[in-house]
């Protein structure tokens, strides 16, 4: 069964450094989506994607964050200057349209030193 | 404010039991997601429904949308559906998901 593939699995980095999270989402799919979960805490939705444009995104996706589909596979969420309180668990998800279920990667563990 | 309430929030139960996880919302939604996490921390959608029940083997799921309220049924629970169940609405005019915090399943053999 295809599913959502995200690297790396684990990342280190220091505070100030610029991060890039990778996901290659199902391919026939056209939703994407990134989503962040601070240890311990609920999943928090951070951005939304179709068309090559972000369709939504919550109070979290400040200008610190950007997404991009630099190519027809990948999708990429990109952290200027990363603080502390970055890190967290970041998963993708991919879906066919909005009305269809989510399939999520295994997700990134970031963290910020 | 939580746009999303689950309870329990910890749950125990013998393998075998009937478990029931509930999910109350406060939003206008155009559907609702039940979520497994599992202890490794990936995710598994499991439900995708915006009105009456859904089956999926053991697994039901039913959404009350007047009452803005969810259920999540396990029959027959297995060591294995211990995990944490999560609600999450997708908000109508909107493509924003809002999460509930989860509730963590453990069945005992």
């Amino acid at each position: 069964e295809p599913e959502v593939t995200q690297t790396p699995s684990h990342q280190v980095t220091q505070m100030g450094q610029e991060v890039i999270l990778r996901c290659v989402p199902i391919s026939n799919h056209l939703y994407f989506y990134w989503y962040r979960q601070i240890l311990g805490q609920k999943v928090e939705f951070l951005v939304s994607f179709y068309n090559n444009e972000i369709s939504e995104k919550s109070e979290i996706f400040d200008d610190q964050f950007s997404v991009e589909r630099p190519d027809g596979s990948n999708f990429t969420l990109k952290i200027r200057s990363t603080k502390l309180e970055d890190s967290a668990m970041y998963f993708c998800a991919s879906s066919m349209d909005g009305y269809q279920p989510q399939h999520f990667g295994d997700g990134t563990r970031l963290s910020i030193l | 404010k939580n746009e999303v309430e689950q309870s329990p929030q910890n749950l125990t139960a013998q393998e075998g039991e009937f478990i029931t996880i509930n999910c109350s919302y406060s939003v206008g939604i155009s559907a609702l997601h039940w979520l497994q996490q599992h202890p490794g921390g990936g995710i598994v959608s499991l439900f995708m429904l915006s009105s009456g029940k859904k089956k999926h083997g053991r697994l039901i799921a039913t959404i009350n949308i007047q009452e803005k309220h969810s259920s999540l049924h396990i029959t027959a629970s297995h060591p294995r559906d211990s995990a944490v169940y999560i609600c999450a609405v997708f908000k109508r005019f909107g493509n924003q998901f809002y999460f509930g915090t989860g509730t963590s399943l453990t069945v005992i053999p």
